[in-house]
């Protein structure tokens, strides 16, 4: 299975300003996922990020507010932007395994997000 | 109605014990069926992977998929305090299609 790095792994920011965080990968894959996992809740996709092309979001989640890059096949970022504390919350990426599609999915360690 | 339900717990159990963990869907196109665990402070870990109906094993670790029933279930034997996590249940139709999860299940072991 692949390794992902995740950067921060924690931060604690200020209502209103934006934090990125990025997701490495040692290895080149096809399709890599942002989700947020908040207090005592399971996961929720945010957006698939495809390299060379704009990530697709699922439904609540737009593009202003949480921007994603997908500069190569090893790397992506999620900027969460304008914070409030809404948006406290473990932040994670994945990326698909050698199963068919998207069906194995391994995880980054999260990036835990405290908005004050 | 969720597409995936998993009962939250907590669970716990003596140490050595077999734990049955389940989860019911309700979207008959899933054919895929995943189990995570997931520490705390730390990201999901995938455990076991199960295409359609079936069983599969792994060491004390134990998949069964009925798709008749929209039901499957994680079976741990000879359950130890290093168990302790929350199990997450995770399926999709394949095929790049989206990943659902269910909202996990808290096991404790106890020595």
């Amino acid at each position: 299975s692949a390794v992902i790095s995740q950067k921060p792994s924690r931060d604690i920011c200020q209502r209103g300003t934006s934090l990125t965080i990025q997701c490495q990968v040692d290895s080149q894959v096809t399709m890599m996922f942002w989700y947020r996992q908040q207090p005592g809740q399971s996961l929720t996709l945010i957006a698939t990020a495809n390299q060379g092309s704009e990530a697709t979001y699922e439904s609540g989640f737009v593009i202003d507010k949480f921007p994603i890059s997908r500069p190569n096949l090893t790397f992506s970022t999620l900027t969460v932007s304008n914070m409030s504390p809404e948006d406290s919350s473990i932040y994670l990426c994945s990326v698909a395994g050698q199963a068919s599609g998207t069906d194995t999915q391994y995880f980054g360690p999260g990036t835990r997000l405290t908005v004050l | 109605q969720k597409e995936v339900e998993q009962d939250p717990g907590p669970l716990s159990v003596p140490e050595g014990a077999i734990v049955s963990l389940n989860c019911t869907y309700s979207n008959s196109a899933f054919q895929y069926f995943m189990w995570y665990r997931q520490y705390s402070r730390k990201g999901p870990e995938l455990l076991m992977y199960t295409y359609s109906s079936g069983n599969k094993e792994d060491g004390r670790f134990t998949a069964q998929v009925d798709k008749s029933s929209k039901y499957i279930s994680l079976f741990i034997r000879d359950s130890q305090p290093s168990d302790s996590a929350t199990y997450l249940c995770a399926m999709s139709a394949g095929g790049y299609q989206k990943v659902t999860f269910g909202t996990g299940t808290k096991l404790q072991v106890i020595p």
